[in-house]
Order: structure tokens, then C-alpha cells, then sequence
């Protein structure tokens, strides 16, 4: 299976409070992406991560990819009400099958 | 705005009904998809077009077929559905097929229901 698979399946947290969120896989990759679902809507992309990246940040997210571990972690700053969402990690194989799959999703709930 | 526009966004039909979901980007991008996601269940990919050829097909039943008449549309018509076919239908648009290179841009999708 080509897809990520996050973890936890849900985390609810204060607002401020930070919020991680891990993603494991099991084929190479070339890169890898985080998206985000609110409640009935579409996906929207947050972040890419290139294999040869350990670590990219952009506003109040940051990204980590361990390749060795097959892993990668998305940690939320400060998070706020609007943060609660699905958050989802999308591998980008080297082979195989191109298109995205997507796995479950970690439901973060911030509470006000 | 996500340049993805998907219609209707919510649809009720009955097993025996015909319809057409759609889908249209202006994004200027080569590749279109489908994906299904149901209730606690994982997003499910359906079918990958590539400048209008179809380069994907997740085995889906043959109760939904896709058409994509150029690379800004793309259509997935229904028929005979089952009341397990109910989900969100989301429409996605990348750069290329090769998705796992660059972003998906999705559509609001169409919340389906079948009686």
C-alpha cells in the first residue's frame, strides 16, 4: 500500500495549545504532502516535503520527514479554533501507482 | 475559492435514477480525478485522467463512468446506483498525473444520497 497512515485517529486539544500529528508509510518516496479537510468540505494542501528535506515550515506548521523511519510529522503552533479539521498525509511514491491515496486522517478538535 | 468547482453539491436520487456529477477547474492543469469518501472510510480513488485519457481505474463498478471531454472538465455519470454508493464524490485537479509530485487542488465535492 502506497498510502500514509496517521496517528492518532484523533486528538483534541485547547486552543494554543500545540498539536502533532505523525504519518507513517512503507514505499519510497519522492516526496511527501499534508492536506487538510474541514467537516463536508474538499481536501486543501498545506505543505510538500521533498525526500531529500528533513524539516520545512511555513506560517504556524512545520514538517518533518525521517525517510530512514518511513515517517514524517506535522506539528500545529498555537493552534487555534479554526484549526479543527482532518489532516491527512499524502506519500509521493517513486513507483508504481501516481496518483495520491490517502489514508483516515488524524481529527484534531481544538477547544475554545 | 479552491479553482475547482464541482456541481450539484448535494444530490438525492433513487437506485433507478440517471444523473451527472460535475466538474470543472481553471486552473490550467492536465490532470483530473475522482475519489470517493465514504463514512469512516478512507478517501477512495476512482479514476486518474491525463490530458482527457483515462490512466486510472480503481476497479470501480461499472455503475459510474467517467468522462472527461477535455482537460478543464470532467464528468461521472451514475446509474443503477446502490444505498452504499452514498458518499462525498470529490473532484481533484494537478499539474500533471504524476500527483505525488505536485498538489492536488480539490473541489467542495457533491454530497450524494441514494434512496
Amino acid at each position: 500500500s502506497q498510502q500514509g497512515e496517521e496517528d492518532p485517529q484523533a486528538l483534541s486539544i485547547q486552543e494554543g495549545e500545540n498539536a502533532t500529528m505523525n504519518c507513517s508509510y512503507k514505499t519510497s518516496i519522492n516526496n511527501l504532502q499534508w492536506y487538510r479537510q474541514n467537516s463536508g468540505r474538499g481536501l486543501v494542501h498545506l505543505i510538500l516535503i521533498r525526500s531529500n528535506e528533513r524539516e520545512k515550515h511555513s506560517g504556524r506548521l512545520r514538517v518533518t520527514l525521517d525517510t530512514s523511519k518511513k515517517s514524517s510529522s506535522l506539528l500545529i503552533t498555537a493552534s487555534r479554533a479554526a484549526d479543527t479539521a482532518s489532516y491527512f498525509c499524502a506519500p509521493g511514491p517513486i513507483t508504481g501507482r501516481r496518483a495520491l491515496t490517502f489514508g483516515s486522517g488524524t481529527r484534531l478538535q481544538v477547544q475554545p | 475559492e479552491t479553482g475547482v468547482t464541482q456541481t450539484p453539491r448535494h444530490l438525492v436520487m433513487g437506485m433507478t435514477n440517471k444523473k451527472s456529477l460535475k466538474c470543472e477547474q481553471h486552473l490550467g492543469h492536465n490532470a483530473m480525478y475522482w475519489y470517493k469518501q465514504s463514512a469512516k472510510k478512507p478517501l477512495e480513488l476512482m479514476f486518474v485522467y491525463n490530458f482527457k485519457e483515462q490512466t486510472e481505474n480503481n476497479s470501480v463498478p461499472s455503475r459510474f463512468s467517467p468522462e472527461c471531454p477535455n482537460s478543464s472538465h470532467l464528468f461521472l455519470h451514475l446509474h443503477t446506483l446502490q444505498p452504499e454508493d452514498s458518499a462525498l464524490y470529490l473532484c481533484a485537479s494537478s499539474q500533471d498525473r504524476e500527483s505525488g509530485r505536485a498538489p492536488l487542488h480539490f473541489g467542495n465535492g457533491t454530497r450524494l444520497t441514494v434512496t
